[in-house]
């Protein structure tokens, strides 16, 4: 089953705007990272925020992260067209040595009106 | 550059045909993932492997096996494919808790 849920899994806002969109996980995690998917194509990394950090900017993402309630949000400011594309949050949980994995959100579909 | 290439982008098989998906990369990560993604299910984990001669199972890899023989490829294979692996695959790698770096993906439909 996944680690992370995104909510919503769909939002269509208009360009300028911004868009929040969250996650939520079930066990503890080492660090929680969102990526990025256009459509047809690969994931693409876009921010890794550790669980001793609370947020994080990267030009216009900022990523928050609560580990009391499992959850994080990424929220992209100034909305572009070409923000479109499927977010996915990861959780990543080290078991031991350099064993490293990271589990999937099912994604929320972002579609930026221009 | 480091890259992490897949081949083939598409591929069509029938029913009960072996198939083997290519993941190289050149980043000289340790470790490398396999998932797949269809659509309400998000990314799920198949296999992983932590370095050479190394192979874990994930959430969903029945049907599925990896060899891990050097560090820049990890080969899938699906032993006696079936509808329900109809999908599109990807394989990623990565350091120890950081980023993933993820191949633009192999499209498989079995007829």
């Amino acid at each position: 089953s996944q680690q992370g849920e995104e909510d919503p899994q769909a939002l269509s806002i208009q360009e300028g705007e911004n868009a929040t969109m969250n996650c939520s996980y079930k066990t503890s995690i080492n660090n929680l990272q969102w990526y990025r998917q256009n459509s047809g194509r690969g994931l693409v990394h876009l921010i890794l925020i550790r669980s001793n950090e609370r947020e994080k900017h990267s030009g216009r993402l900022r990523v928050t992260l609560d580990t009391s309630k499992k959850s994080s949000s990424l929220l992209i400011t100034a909305s572009r067209a070409a923000d479109t594309a499927s977010y996915f949050c990861a959780t990543g949980i080290n078991s031991g040595g350099s064993n490293y994995k990271l589990t999937f959100g099912k994604g929320t579909l972002l579609t930026v009106n221009p | 550059d480091a890259e992490i290439t897949q081949s083939p982008r598409h591929k069509i098989t029938e029913t009960g045909r072996q198939v083997t998906l290519a993941c190289h990369q050149t980043w000289n990560h340790n470790n490398m993932f396999w998932y797949r993604q269809d659509l309400g299910h998000g990314l799920r984990l198949i296999h992983y492997s932590y370095g050479v001669q190394d192979t874990n199972k994930g959430e969903v890899s029945d049907g599925y096996s990896v060899s891990r023989s050097n560090t820049e490829d990890l080969p899938l294979t699906l032993e006696s494919a079936a509808s329900s692996q109809t999908s599109v695959y990807f394989c990623a790698s990565g350091h120890l808790g950081s980023p993933l770096h993820f191949g633009n993906g192999t499209r498989l439909t079995v007829t």
